[in-house]
């Protein structure tokens, strides 16, 4: 089976740095997708790792390491409308497909 | 180009009866996957059709059915609705099946209220 886990909220001020982190346990891991969704819209693609490292994409960075089973979601200069829930999903070789954490919500604070 | 496109986007059936959802995808993506969202659970995954074959299944009763067409749109069905089904049905649709990478990720519509009294 797998098991994804990230915080359930979060909480930051304008400006600043927030690390969001998720762990996971899978069987053949082929890939982590991270994505944000707006309450009452739809989740959109943000970031995908295959290999480990950092990702960097402007404002948003997102790392992984495969032999821990560990990612994070790095977001930069915290903006309100980064107030959104962030999902991370891994995938596997077996089944190909994406299996979402129930998310993080995080709330930016002026 | 047009996004993934969801009808209708909000549903009150009662207990028992039977309802389809429909899924447009973004035109040229083959792939499409329905989730369920609901506080609780976060995004369950139901089943995905490539080139309108079924290529993969959640962990959802036989109740829970889709098919896809030709021209890629697909459908869900749920039969004899249940209170529990109330919930935040998304379609996503991709390039290729399995979401391969950063280059096919999914791309989700706006999602289908279903709300079941």
């Amino acid at each position: 089976g797998q098991n994804i886990d990230q915080p359930t909220e979060m909480t930051a001020t304008e400006g600043a740095i927030v690390q969001i982190n998720c762990t996971y346990q899978t069987s053949g891991f082929n890939g982590l997708f991270w994505y944000q969704q707006h309450a009452g819209e739809a989740p959109t693609f943000l970031s995908y790792n295959v290999l480990d490292g950092l990702e960097e994409k402007g404002r948003f960075s997102s790392f992984l390491s495969r032999s821990k089973g560990y990612s994070y979601l790095l977001l930069k200069e915290l903006q309100m409308k980064d107030s959104a829930s962030y999902l991370c999903a891994p995938k596997t070789w077996d089944t190909d497909k994406l299996i979402f954490g129930t998310g993080t919500r995080l709330q930016v604070f002026p | 180009k047009a996004g993934v496109t969801q009808t209708p986007r909000y549903l009150i059936k009662t207990r028992g009866q039977q309802v389809t959802l429909s899924c447009s995808p973004i035109s040229g993506h083959r792939s499409v996957s329905w989730y369920q969202q609901t506080p609780g659970q976060g995004l369950q995954f139901l089943f995905e059709y490539f080139s309108e074959t079924q290529r993969n299944k959640g962990n959802f009763p036989g109740r829970f059915s889709g098919r896809q067409f030709s021209n890629s749109r697909s459908e869900m069905n749920v039969s004899t609705l249940e209170l529990g089904d109330s919930a935040l049905y998304l379609c996503a649709s991709s390039l290729a099946w399995g979401s391969q990478g950063k280059d096919s990720p999914l791309h989700f519509g706006n999602g289908t209220r279903l709300t079941v009294t």
